[in-house]
């Protein structure tokens, strides 16, 4: 089946440094990306919708100079946070989305999250 | 906007015991609604998904039917297991093409020998 990879798993960084996750779709392209972030014991929350080959899309509220999404081919799309700080420290995942044949719906497939703590 | 409402948890159950978790959605048209599993230290999973009323999603014992008329999907299993244990996540995406899904806040389930 479909495979999503993040990289890396979990993060520590310092206050003020940048870090860049990585979203890889390992069987198939994905031209659409999602970016999701998990606060402990809560929902996610959609942050951007990433678009191959053009700018994503950010959910009210995200600042799209904080996290930067690039998605470059249709098997990477990468979130770097930038001048991270403790109150980015959270549960990233990312989601591709596949399509479910006659069905028509398209279900998501997520990766296994990126754990960042910002020191 | 298109919302989704889960019970709140946690859900504490002994092992054989059944199962109910309620899902009520708001939502314009007709979208596909999904439940996910995330296990701990895991990624979301996908469990079930149902793509039109009255639908019934199943798999590994947990199933859910797509009730248009209350607007709801809730989960149902008829005998847990300790592997259950999980937080489970209720959600909608739109009608066509790649919709975002939009997440219930999450039930987290314990269930003990």
């Amino acid at each position: 089946g479909a495979v999503v990879s993040q990289h890396p798993s979990w993060v520590i960084c310092k206050s003020g440094t940048s870090v860049k996750i990585e979203c890889r779709s390992l069987d198939f392209q994905a031209t659409t990306m999602f970016w999701y972030r998990q606060f402990p014991k809560q929902s996610l929350m959609l942050m951007a919708t990433s678009n191959e080959g053009s700018k994503a899309t950010y959910e009210q509220g995200v600042e799209k100079d904080k996290f930067l999404i690039n998605h470059a081919s249709l098997t990477l799309s990468t979130l770097t946070v930038t001048s991270a700080h403790p109150e980015d420290s959270s549960f990233y995942i990312c989601s591709a989305a596949v399509l479910a044949g006659a069905s028509g719906a398209n279900v998501l497939t997520f990766g296994a999250g990126s754990r960042l703590t910002v020191l | 906007g298109d919302s989704v409402t889960q019970m709140e948890g946690p859900v504490t159950l002994s092992e054989e015991a059944f199962l109910t978790i309620n899902c009520t959605y708001t939502a314009t048209g007709y979208p596909s609604l999904f439940w996910y599993v995330q296990y701990p230290g895991e990624g979301l999973q996908l469990l079930l998904k149902a793509t039109k009323a009255d639908d019934k999603g199943s798999n590994k014992g947990f199933e859910a039917t797509y009730r248009k008329e209350t607007t709801s999907f809730h989960l149902e299993k008829g005998s847990v297991q300790v592997s259950d244990s999980a937080v489970y996540f209720c959600a909608l995406s739109g009608s066509g093409g790649y919709n975002k899904l939009i997440f219930g806040a999450g039930t987290r389930l314990a269930v003990h020998p």
